[in-house]
């Protein structure tokens, strides 16, 4: 499995856009990145992935750096409800959860 | 489209009892998977399903713990003998297939084990 770095946590406010970044240096070439996030109480969310291009959906974006090493997730105007725990994992498909960044909105 | 679902939601036993979780994936799903998250950390899959045969068991401690996917759909996740260190949230997921899929999960069963 690919090592990941992420922030332990990250604070934001209320309707300001928010770059959660992730290191995964040692990613293969068959990787993709996902994203999933965590809110308090419930199971683990997918919010999105990609391989090589930058992706966008109704939930976020994801950039992905050109030699792959690093990819940043983008939330355009955060709310109060994407406080959670979020997790970057390079993988085919098998999910190796690690401890993700604590994501704090303010109001 | 129903989510993924799982029983029961709370479950509190003592040391060396048993206990079984049932989940329930969305329709069509060929994948399942059981996921153990311990307060603090994220969920490690314990087993992946495809169909109804294993593919990976490799962090399932089959010394206690047993699951199975009879007929494709439904799974059940056993401990027996359950131990302190078994407390925690014990997670579901399916997807249509195998690989780059997203998961969907269910809301788990929390586990406290005395």
């Amino acid at each position: 499995d690919a090592k990941t770095t992420q922030p332990n946590s990250m604070e934001s406010n209320e309707e300001e856009p928010v770059h959660l970044p992730c290191n995964h240096s040692t990613i293969s070439g068959t990787d993709y990145i996902h994203w999933y996030r965590q809110l308090p109480s419930q199971g683990p969310e997918y919010v999105i992935h990609g391989l090589t291009s930058n992706v966008n959906n109704r939930m976020a974006s994801l950039a992905i750096a050109e030699d792959r090493k690093s990819s940043t997730l983008i939330l355009h105007r955060a709310t109060l409800r994407d406080a959670a725990v979020y997790y970057c994992i390079p993988s085919y498909g098998k999910l190796t959860f690690g401890q993700g960044t604590i994501l704090t909105v303010h109001p | 489209e129903a989510g993924v679902a799982q029983s029961p939601r709370y479950k509190i036993i003592e040391k060396r009892q048993s206990v079984a979780f049932w989940c329930n994936p969305i329709s069509g799903h060929a994948t399942l998977y059981w996921y153990q998250q311990i307060l603090g950390q994220g969920p490690k899959l314990l087993i992946q399903f495809q169909n109804n045969g294993v593919v990976d068991d490799s962090q399932l401690p089959k010394d206690r713990f047993s699951a199975e996917r009879l007929k494709g759909v439904d799974s059940t996740l056993k401990i027996q003998p359950a131990k302190l260190e078994d407390s925690a949230v014990y997670l579901c997921a399916s997807s249509l297939e195998a690989g780059p899929y997203e998961q969907y999960f269910g809301p788990g069963t929390r586990l406290t084990v005395t």
